[in-house]
């Protein structure tokens, strides 16, 4: 079964522009998260889409949104790019919402803003 | 305010020792914890998880120990391998895992040889 697919691996992007990271999911997987990582702040929760809803947001601005398509594909964008926003964005996806179903990660999207 | 900390940023363990790995928190709302283990390059892996209605929990090497009144959990690996050497992260989450889950900023387990 192949794991969570997350393109493209390296972004560099300029300040004041936007991005579109892609995660596709393990095949019959319907839940999919989104965290941030830093270096400072380690891995945070940005936000969860389950069966094409967002369930739940993280602590982060207006400028990270996100969506999930009925094949249970995500993305996720950010606009008005800072430099703060340099991170490795990691999609997770897992059979259930909730706890207690285990998150599987991809290998994540490394973020540079210049 | 970190919720999740992880106190030791490093940990150096003899192979074939026991590796132990630290973990406290300061919500106690949280009712469900887990590890993952993180090489470089690639996403964390899901190890083991505890519910709060239990305080051990056992799968091969590895075992996670939860003490609720002290809040702190650890994470015992047994015995340690060379292919164990990883960040390893705890993880924590409360009702149903709705606010997603709370890293601590992980633990880089050296197994020397």
């Amino acid at each position: 079964k192949a794991g969570v697919t997350q393109t493209p691996r390296y972004l560099i992007k300029t300040r004041g522009q936007q991005v579109t990271l892609s995660c596709s999911p393990i095949s019959g997987h319907r839940s999919v998260s989104w965290y941030q990582q830093t270096p400072g702040q380690g891995l945070q929760f940005l936000f969860e889409y389950f069966s094409e809803t967002q369930r739940n947001k993280g602590n982060f601005p207006g400028r990270f949104s996100g969506r999930q398509f009925s094949n249970s594909r995500s993305e996720m964008n950010v606009s008005t790019l800072e430099l703060g926003d340099s991170a490795l964005y990691l999609c997770a996806s897992s059979l259930w919402t909730g706890s207690n179903s285990p998150l599987h990660f991809g290998n994540g999207t490394r973020l540079t803003v210049t | 305010d970190q919720q999740v900390k992880q106190n030791s940023p490093s940990l150096s363990v003899q192979e074939g020792r026991i590796s132990i790995l630290n973990c406290d928190y300061t919500n106690s709302m949280f009712d469900y914890f887990l590890w993952y283990k993180k090489y470089p390059a690639e996403g964390p892996t899901f190890l083991i998880s505890i519910s709060s209605i239990k305080d051990k929990n056992e799968d091969g090497r590895f075992t996670v120990f939860l003490n609720k009144s002290a809040k702190h959990l650890s994470l015992h690996i047994v015995p340690s391998q060379p292919g164990d050497s990883a960040v390893y992260f705890c993880a924590a989450s409360e009702g149903g895992g709705a606010d997603g889950l709370t890293f601590g900023k992980g633990t880089h387990l050296i197994i020397q040889p």
